[in-house]
């Protein structure tokens, strides 16, 4: 079948690369911010999240960067690795309304 | 960990026949939601649910409908399917308490419909 993959932006990079990641987001009430991971065949998964008062969020080997002033969202991988590879999508929402997502990137790490 | 389970990963049906989808979730999560994705679309918002009972239209609810009737099972009905209901479908669940808007998701259902 098709995947989600097709007709998306594609970043590849190299086994032990840093990645990112860009998600232009459209609501500037938009207070909360959300990066998902999608592996094939999978349901999304939660990787980070970050809320309008913060600029900058860092996990296990993943950041985000939040600049409201552009409505820009940002995640970055550190030494990417080949089980990197998937379709990273951003989520915003305002309040408690449901969350708005991006159309993802996907990620291609060679070994 | 929060687990949110869907009847079925693949799915055939013929067009006209009447479709169900379920999903469970095991967290007591009082929110639950629908969603189709398609590629170049990405995730399309169908039908959600705050409460027992509760349902509200997404931006894609034609040709959709749901049921609520127990805290924990979201279910996704296709009254009468057609080939345009081909999709990835993908129930989430997620909660207020704790001030996140976090959702979870369910493996996802890829239905063909001939």
């Amino acid at each position: 079948g098709e995947s989600v993959g097709l007709h998306l932006p594609t970043l590849s990079v190299q086994e032990g690369d840093n990645s990112i990641i860009n998600c232009a987001y459209s609501n500037s009430a938009s207070d909360y911010f959300i990066w998902y991971k999608q592996e094939s065949g999978k349901g999304p998964q939660f990787i980070i999240d970050i809320r309008s008062n913060m600029d900058k969020r860092q996990g296990q080997r993943v950041t985000v960067l939040l600049n409201k002033t552009v409505k820009h969202l940002s995640l970055q991988i550190a030494a990417t690795q080949p089980g990197d590879s998937a379709v990273y999508f951003c989520a915003e929402n305002e309040g408690y309304s449901t969350l708005t997502f991006g159309k993802g990137t996907m990620l291609l790490v060679s070994p | 960990d929060v687990k949110v389970t869907q009847s079925s990963r693949y799915l055939v049906k013929r067009t006209g026949e009447k479709v169900f989808l379920e999903c469970v979730q095991d967290m007591d999560h009082e929110n639950m939601f629908w969603y189709r994705q398609d590629p170049g679309l990405g995730l399309r918002l169908i039908y959600f649910s705050y409460d027992v009972k509760m349902k509200e239209k997404g931006d894609i609810p034609e040709g959709y409908s749901v049921s609520r009737e127990k805290k924990e099972r979201f279910s996704l009905i296709l009254e009468s399917a057609s080939t345009n209901q081909t999709s990835m479908y993908l129930c989430a669940s997620s909660s207020i308490a704790g001030g996140r808007n976090e959702q979870f998701f369910g493996p996802g259902t890829r239905l063909t419909v001939l």
